[in-house]
């Protein structure tokens, strides 16, 4: 099974930061790679896929790149809505794999 | 806009079955693949597995021995029933649509892009 290894696990941030989270997985998947955001007590919601594609609705601040092995997620300047946790997440061999999870904290 | 609503009781019992049920609206249930993923307090998202209109399921292969997941198109609903509970299966569960579904290359792509509000289910004597 492919492992995806997302850091950091947390992140203390500050309105206006960049933020950028990292996922990596355990061998080669293209640029098939997506990542959610989920705010407390709400369902997660997609923002990226296939690495880069920004969701229809998400703000240009959101973006993702790489491929192959190594993956990064940023958010360009932090608005106080964007405090969540943040998962990546990959298909593969019938099996849908989601990261750890960074959690963004003011 | 597809909307998804979770539904079923918020209680099981250890050793009983799980029953939640998603009612799909503002779209079709005879396209994409629907999905079930939960998530216990605290912790990540766990996919349980996925079911398309004609009945075609996979699961994940930890919980496959204990999972079904059916489908009433007539009704626009897919339910999930997980047997043989414990505490350790006390989590949120969502449902969600997975619009794609495709492999090329040796890799593979698929995700969800809209889930319903999830409901609690705790297992409790």
């Amino acid at each position: 099974d492919i492992q995806m290894t997302q850091s950091p696990s947390s992140l203390s941030v500050s309105v206006g930061d960049r933020v950028t989270i990292t996922c990596q997985a355990s061998q080669d998947i293209s640029n098939y790679l997506n990542w959610y955001q989920q705010k407390p007590g709400k369902a997660p919601k997609l923002l990226i896929y296939d690495a880069s594609n920004l969701e229809t609705g998400v703000p240009s601040r959101f973006s993702g790149s790489g491929s192959g092995t190594d993956f990064t997620f940023t958010i360009s300047s932090l608005q106080p809505e964007d405090i969540a946790t943040y998962y990546c997440q990959h298909y593969e061999n019938i099996l849908y794999t989601f990261g750890q999870g960074t959690k963004l904290e003011i | 806009q597809v909307q998804l609503q979770e539904s079923g009781p918020g209680l099981v019992k250890p050793s009983e079955t799980l029953s939640v049920t998603c009612s799909v609206s503002g779209g079709s249930i005879s396209s994409n693949y629907w999905s079930w993923i939960r998530q216990p307090p605290g912790k990540g998202l766990e996919w349980i597995g996925y079911i398309n209109y004609s009945g075609d399921t996979k699961y994940n292969p930890s919980l496959k021995s204990r999972v079904t997941i059916s489908v009433d198109t007539s009704k626009s609903k897919f339910s999930l029933k997980l047997s043989s509970v414990t505490a350790a299966d006390t989590a949120v569960y969502y449902c969600a649509r997975v619009p794609l579904l495709y492999c090329s290359g040796g890799s593979c792509q698929s995700y969800f892009d809209s889930w319903g509000q999830g409901i609690l289910v705790t297992v409790s004597s």
